[in-house]
């Protein structure tokens, strides 16, 4: 099956300072990609969507300015964490999908990666 | 708005019974109807899925009941294994939009 990784699996950091974490799919290009949080024993909560090569498309209540996605590849789409705070510490996941495989394009998860802001 | 309501939020099976998970969605638009698998400090992972033009998908140990008029859908997990101890979360998408999920159920079997 299709494989998406995550990078860092974890990362410690200090509040203010930013943190950028990657995500790959390695055996398809990803016309799609979609970034999750998950706070612990809680369900995945959509960010943002973005599509290769344009903007990411924001969940309402995320902060665009401080949730930088960028998708420049079919392969990569980045999310910066900027001025990063505790309350940011949680489950980050990504996500992506092909386009035209089939109707029902499936998402593929990432492993994830754990935020800790100190 | 919980658009897709999924039950139990926890869930203790004995070794080689059935552990049923629930799910209800109320936007008849919704076409697809994953069922995702996540281990602790894991990505979820899909499991099996299911569209609305049929009544039941039957993948080895795991069945998707669906129930179209009614707006339901099930997992059912048959000879259930520790191995399976997980956090299952059922969703609903519309065609090429994004995924809505359960909040999930913490599943735990035991010896």
């Amino acid at each position: 099956g299709a494989v998406v990784s995550q990078h860092p699996s974890w990362v410690i950091c200090k509040s203010g300072t930013s943190v950028k974490i990657e995500c790959r799919s390695l055996d398809f290009q990803a016309t799609t990609m979609f970034w999750y949080r998950q706070f612990p024993k809680q369900s995945l909560m959509l960010m943002a969507t973005s599509n290769e090569g344009s903007k990411a498309t924001y969940e309402q209540g995320v902060e665009k300015d401080k949730f930088l996605i960028n998708h420049a590849s079919l392969t990569l789409s980045t999310l910066t964490v900027t001025s990063a705070h505790p309350e940011d510490s949680s489950f980050y996941i990504c996500s992506a999908s092909a386009q035209g495989a089939g109707a029902y394009n499936e998402q593929f998860f990432g492993p994830g990666t754990r935020l800790t802001v100190l | 708005q919980q658009q897709v309501k999924q039950s139990p939020q926890s869930l203790i099976v004995q070794k080689g019974g059935i552990s049923i998970i629930n799910c209800a969605y109320e936007n008849t638009a919704f076409d697809y109807f994953p069922w995702y698998q996540q281990f602790p400090g894991k990505g979820p992972a899909l499991l099996i899925a299911i569209r609305p033009d049929v009544s039941e998908k039957k993948e080895g140990r795991f069945t998707i009941s669906f129930n179209k008029s009614a707006k339901q859908f099930s997992l059912h997990i048959m000879d259930s294994q520790p191995g399976d101890s997980a956090t299952y979360f059922c969703a609903a998408r519309i065609r090429n939009q994004k995924v809505t999920f359960g909040i999930g159920t913490k599943l735990q079997v035991i010896p």
